[in-house]
């Protein structure tokens, strides 16, 4: 089956501790985001890549930082220069084939720092 | 700035009919997107519209007017299950998705 798989589901960390969050995809898709969502607030761009080895930040990305060396990873790791890393951040990925595809997500890793 | 509205919840009854509304201001417009999200879990798409009208999918509708800014989806013979989050999302000319702060839909029985 394909998909997008995100671990782990849940995530607790101390302050001021780095943490890597995994995102892989086999749907062979070219784009790849990270999104973090709060409640009562849209989900908020934090980095996206469209091809290996490139990716550019999205509205939100102090704090962050990502690698795109392979196709099917987008892992996203969270820096202690974050303010307010608590969060549930969403991977999604999306074909660049076609004007209209939507973009499919993975199940979330929902991050707490203590 | 980019803006998007939707109400923040509304409650319907099991199998009645409920339309919730999404108005837009962005820079450019390539698509607007709608998800349901239930609590906990990750966004999953329902439809898209590109031009103005309305588009079915079996108990879901949306409809799109590029020129007011302004979409809805419609969502009919309501379920329990229906019961989530809906997400409105704008494709803005960099092609990059705006969000929507979601409609809690909540269904009573």
């Amino acid at each position: 089956d394909g998909g997008i798989t995100q671990s782990p589901k849940y995530l607790f960390r101390k302050e001021g501790q780095n943490v890597t969050l995994s995102c892989e995809q086999n749907l062979n898709h070219d784009a790849m985001y990270w999104y973090r969502q709060d409640p009562g607030q849209g989900l908020r761009l934090i980095y996206y890549s469209q091809i290996v080895n490139d990716f550019q930040k999205g509205d939100i990305a102090e704090g962050y930082s990502v690698s795109r060396e392979k196709k099917e990873s987008f892992p996203l790791t969270v820096t202690s220069a974050q303010k307010n890393p608590t969060a549930f951040y969403l991977c999604a990925s999306r074909s660049l084939a076609g004007d209209g595809s939507e973009q499919f997500f993975g199940p979330g890793t929902r991050l707490t720092v203590l | 700035g980019q803006n998007i509205d939707q109400p923040t919840e509304m409650t319907a009854t099991e199998g009645a009919i409920v339309q919730i509304n999404c108005t837009y201001q962005t820079s450019g417009f390539n698509g607007l997107f709608w998800y349901q999200q239930h609590a906990g879990e990750a966004p999953t798409f329902l439809s898209y519209n590109v031009l103005d009208g309305l588009e079915e999918k079996g108990r879901f509708s949306s409809f799109l007017s590029r020129s007011k800014g302004y979409s809805y989806l419609l969502l009919k013979e309501l379920q329990m299950k229906d019961s989530a989050s809906y997400l409105c999302a704008v494709r803005d000319s960099n092609y990059q998705l705006i969000w929507g702060a979601g409609t809690k839909l909540i269904i009573k029985p």
